[in-house]
């Protein structure tokens, strides 16, 4: 199946902890986005790659970092200098180009205590 | 970046048609207009997208203004199973999103 995959599902960490959020697809997508989403705040942009080995900040990026060491995959470090890391974090894949749709994976919600 | 804004809640009933309205005042010529909507807990799946023209296929149709400075999603008959959240973006290298409008469908 093809598909694009978050891992895991939740996850809990204590504060002061980076913690790396999962993402990998299938699709043979290049460009690869993270978002964030909070309780009535839609989908804030995080990161976004559109090649291997290169990435942008989205809106929001201060206390995340990325990578992009393979087109398949996408991870995102939450670090300690993210001041309210707990939410639902969202990755999506597309082809590159601005007229194509982009498929989402199932979130992970993440819980800092 | 054009920003995008969306009402926050509308209503509909049953096998009625619902127009969902965006605004994208600062759109620029090459900026796509993407919708996709969320049920709860789970990642967002597309709707439509357009440029210029009005878009339509099984799911919805997508009006835009000649402006486009604001687009319509429509849904023909709205059904139970359309209730959810409801994301107009747009996308010129990177997709961004309005704060979605939440869409109730009553029976």
């Amino acid at each position: 199946d093809g598909g694009i995959t978050q891992s895991p599902k939740y996850l809990f960490r204590k504060e002061g902890q980076n913690v790396t959020l999962s993402c990998e697809q299938n699709l043979n997508h290049d460009a690869m986005y993270w978002y964030r989403q909070d309780p009535g705040q839609g989908l804030r942009l995080i990161y976004y790659s559109q090649i291997v080995n290169d990435f942008q900040k989205g809106d929001i990026a201060e206390g995340y970092s990325v990578s992009r060491e393979k087109k398949e995959s996408f991870p995102l470090t939450v670090t300690s200098a993210q001041k309210n890391p707990t939410a639902f974090y969202l990755c999506a894949s597309s082809i590159v180009g601005t007229g194509y749709e982009a498929f989402f994976g199932q979130g992970t919600r993440l819980t800092v205590v | 970046d054009a920003k995008t804004t969306q009402p926050n809640s509308m209503e509909s009933n049953e096998e009625e048609p619902v127009h969902l309205p965006c605004n994208h005042s600062t759109i620029s010529g090459t900026d796509y207009i993407h919708w996709y909507r969320q049920l709860p807990s789970q990642g967002p799946e597309y709707v439509i997208h357009g440029l210029t023209s009005n878009v339509n296929n099984r799911m919805a149709s997508l009006a835009i203004a000649e402006d486009r400075k604001s687009s319509t999603l429509i849904l023909h008959r709205a059904t139970l199973r359309d209730a959810a959240v409801y994301y107009c973006g747009t996308s010129y290298g990177k997709l961004t999103f309005g704060q979605g409008t939440i869409l109730t469908v009553h029976p």
